[in-house]
């Protein structure tokens, strides 16, 4: 059945490591979101695609994180360098049409830890 | 400050009894979804419900919808072991280009 995969599921590194979690979407969204989840802050949206293109990322740390998506099956988001501050689930999700009217589908997320 | 808002933050039931929680919005939006999260896993959507509908039921979830007040409500009826997870609305904010912005969730425990 289709879901939407993310790798690592886990991750450990250490402060000032470069992180790359890696994205598969639904085949056939054109929509893809990334996410973190922390206990303090919540579910925050860091950025979304629309057809490939960034629509918004406004929510990520810019001189730090950078997200893209080199073809319709990847997204990336990549940290460098890694602070503590970065410990989080972060999901990716998928969707086709416009983001208000339709239903996004999550990843199992990737569980990162910075030391 | 989060778009939506659920009450209570936690809820524990014994199986079978109705759960219901609450979500507060600020802005005037087109549509609503609750989410569902298991522990350790990604989020689930359930039901989406229009800014011009008042009420929607999926199997044993209902839906409310009140604009007026900026508020809906989720219930789940019979609940079962298997309803323990957290719960989640989702706003799309028409002034923020309607993005969803999901607010701090419900954890609902169900005992069997």
């Amino acid at each position: 059945d289709a879901r939407v995969t993310q790798t690592p599921r886990h991750k450990v590194t250490e402060m000032g490591q470069e992180v790359t979690m890696r994205c598969q979407p639904i085949l056939g969204h054109n929509t893809v979101f990334w996410y973190r989840q922390t206990m303090m802050q919540g579910l925050e949206l860091l950025a979304y695609f629309r057809n490939r293109a960034p629509l918004d990322d406004s929510g990520m740390p810019k001189d730090r994180f950078s997200a893209e998506m080199p073809d319709a099956t990847l997204a990336t988001l990549k940290i460098q360098p890694s602070e503590p501050r970065d410990s989080a689930v972060y999901f990716c999700a998928s969707g086709f049409g416009t983001v208000s009217y339709n239903e996004q589908f999550f990843g199992p997320g990737t569980r990162l830890t910075v030391l | 400050s989060q778009q939506g808002e659920e009450d209570p933050q936690a809820l524990s039931i014994q199986e079978g009894e109705n759960a219901t929680m609450n979500c507060s919005y600020k802005t005037s939006i087109n549509n609503l979804q609750w989410y569902r999260q298991n522990s350790g896993r990604g989020l689930v959507h359930l039901i989406l419900i229009r800014s011009n509908e008042r009420e929607k039921h999926s199997g044993r979830l209902r839906v409310t919808l009140d604009t007026s007040k900026k508020s809906s409500s989720l219930l789940i009826t019979a609940s079962r072991a298997a309803d323990t997870a957290s719960y989640f609305c989702a706003t799309d904010d028409r002034a923020a280009g309607n993005k969803l912005t999901f607010g701090g969730g419900t954890r609902v425990l169900v005992k069997p």
